[in-house]
């Protein structure tokens, strides 16, 4: 089992709809990640926060929304999202931003109706 | 704009058999040279990495060779068994930037 923990599993959301999605990690990193996964490509990054402050944001949309309440916690809230949105969201933690090997957790299953 | 490129896209391998994974790399700054394996619904999992000062490293059934003039590096699986088939990415890192290889998907036959 992974040690950087997200939920939900799977979620379906219509496009109105507004849902977060969860990821906690307790190994004491400082850096924590979300990465889209789409069916047979790579993970691709969105946000990067190091010490709970926003470090990299890759011009993602602004119906996603991340939040770090803590050094353990990361949120990513979901808003008027669209049909192409739906994918694999993938989050990791580092010990620090840039260094050591990332950490992913399961993801979740967006599907956006 | 995609700096690592893997192949194959996609590999069977008999039971028993190498599989040989391929990735290329054009920035120089990269410093950090990680491979990840991923199964079904599951996330990526770290698998074994390098750093640009080794031109070899080996765990187990899994061994990264590094190329730094060619700027290339490959992993190889040895005695391939059918619990290895997965997608496997390679990957290369300088400070922030992590960028993936495409993915090869493995499948190991019985």
């Amino acid at each position: 089992d992974t040690e950087v923990t997200q939920t939900p599993k799977h979620l379906v959301m219509g496009m109105t709809n507004k849902k977060s999605l969860k990821c906690e990690q307790h190994m004491g990193h400082r850096a924590m990640y979300w990465y889209k996964q789409k069916a047979k490509k790579p993970p691709e990054l969105m946000f990067v926060y190091s010490y709970e402050k926003l470090s990299i944001n890759e011009s993602v949309p602004s119906r996603f929304s991340p939040e770090c309440p803590n050094s353990s916690l990361l949120n990513l809230h979901l808003h008027a999202l669209q049909p192409e949105d739906s994918a694999l969201y993938l989050c990791a933690s580092s010990q620090e931003i840039g260094s050591g090997p990332l950490h992913f957790g399961n993801g979740t299953r967006l599907t956006v109706t | 704009q995609q700096q690592v490129k893997q192949s194959p896209q996609s590999l069977i391998v008999q039971k028993g058999g190498i599989s040989i994974i391929n990735c290329a790399y054009e920035n120089t700054a990269f410093d950090y040279f990680p491979w990840y394996q991923q199964f079904p619904g599951k996330g990526p999992a770290l698998l074994i990495a390098i750093r640009p000062d080794v031109s070899e490293k080996k765990e187990g059934r899994f061994t990264i060779s590094f190329n730094k003039s060619a700027k290339q590096f490959s992993l190889h699986i040895m005695d391939s068994q059918p619990g290895d088939s997965a997608t496997y990415f390679c990957a290369a890192r300088f400070d922030n930037d992590m960028r993936f290889g495409a993915g090869t998907r493995l499948t190991v036959k019985p």
